[in-house]
């Protein structure tokens, strides 16, 4: 089936260290998104992909970093640099940066 | 800068009763795109529609109903006879350019709970 897969559906980190979370679309879509989700938050824009090789910063970027060398996968890597990584993480892909996404079922990281 | 405002946080109504949540934007593009998506407890986003700025038709699906108009700068959801499934998280969000590069930006969401 196509779709989007995130993994692990649950993440725990110690502080200091880094994690990366995965995504896979095989919905052949240029565009990739990653989002924060926090109770009452709404969902905030960490980095998005336009196009292979190519990432831009959203509203949130600090403390996160991607990369996009395949079209399929986006990897989000939340750093240390991340004071509050406390959250659920959503990847979405679309067509383009005006259709309708498509998102995974996300991924909930909590720091121990 | 674009901008999507849900005022409601959360909105509890007794099954079969319709309830409208609303969305009001900003933006100063004249080209925009409106969505609304679903959020269940499992966590997955799911799209439900996608209007153009430049198409103000209502539109029917089922028990869904959405209003858009400019006027107002509102793009509401209204559910008719609501059931228990329809409990959720419903987001709806926007995305322009050039200013927005087409990005969607997403308000806070409004909660929906339905009792039977």
């Amino acid at each position: 089936d196509g779709g989007i897969t995130q993994s692990p559906k649950y993440l725990f980190r110690k502080e200091g260290q880094n994690v990366t979370l995965s995504c896979e679309q095989n919905l052949n879509h240029d565009a990739m998104y990653w989002y924060r989700q926090d109770p009452g938050q709404g969902l905030r824009l960490i980095y998005y992909s336009q196009i292979v090789n190519d990432f831009q910063k959203g509203d949130i970027a600090e403390g996160y970093s991607v990369s996009r060398e395949k079209k399929e996968s986006f990897p989000l890597t939340v750093t240390s640099a991340q004071k509050n990584p406390t959250a659920f993480y959503l990847c979405a892909s679309s067509i383009g940066p005006n259709t309708e996404a498509f998102f995974g079922q996300g991924t909930r990281l909590t720091v121990v | 800068a674009q901008k999507v405002t849900q005022a409601q946080t959360e909105i509890s109504v007794v099954e079969k009763e319709d309830v409208t949540l609303d969305c009001v934007y900003e933006t100063r593009d004249t080209t925009y795109y409106l969505f609304w998506y679903k959020q269940p407890p499992s966590g997955e986003l799911v799209f439900l529609i996608r209007r153009n700025s430049f198409d103000e038709q209502n539109e029917i699906s089922g028990r869904y109903s959405w209003n858009f108009q400019k006027s107002t700068s509102s793009f509401n959801f209204t559910i008719t006879a609501s059931q228990v499934v329809d409990s959720a998280v419903y987001f709806c969000a926007l995305s322009s350019g050039p200013g927005g590069s087409y990005i969607p930006t997403f308000g806070r969401g409004t909660s929906l709970i339905v009792h039977p």
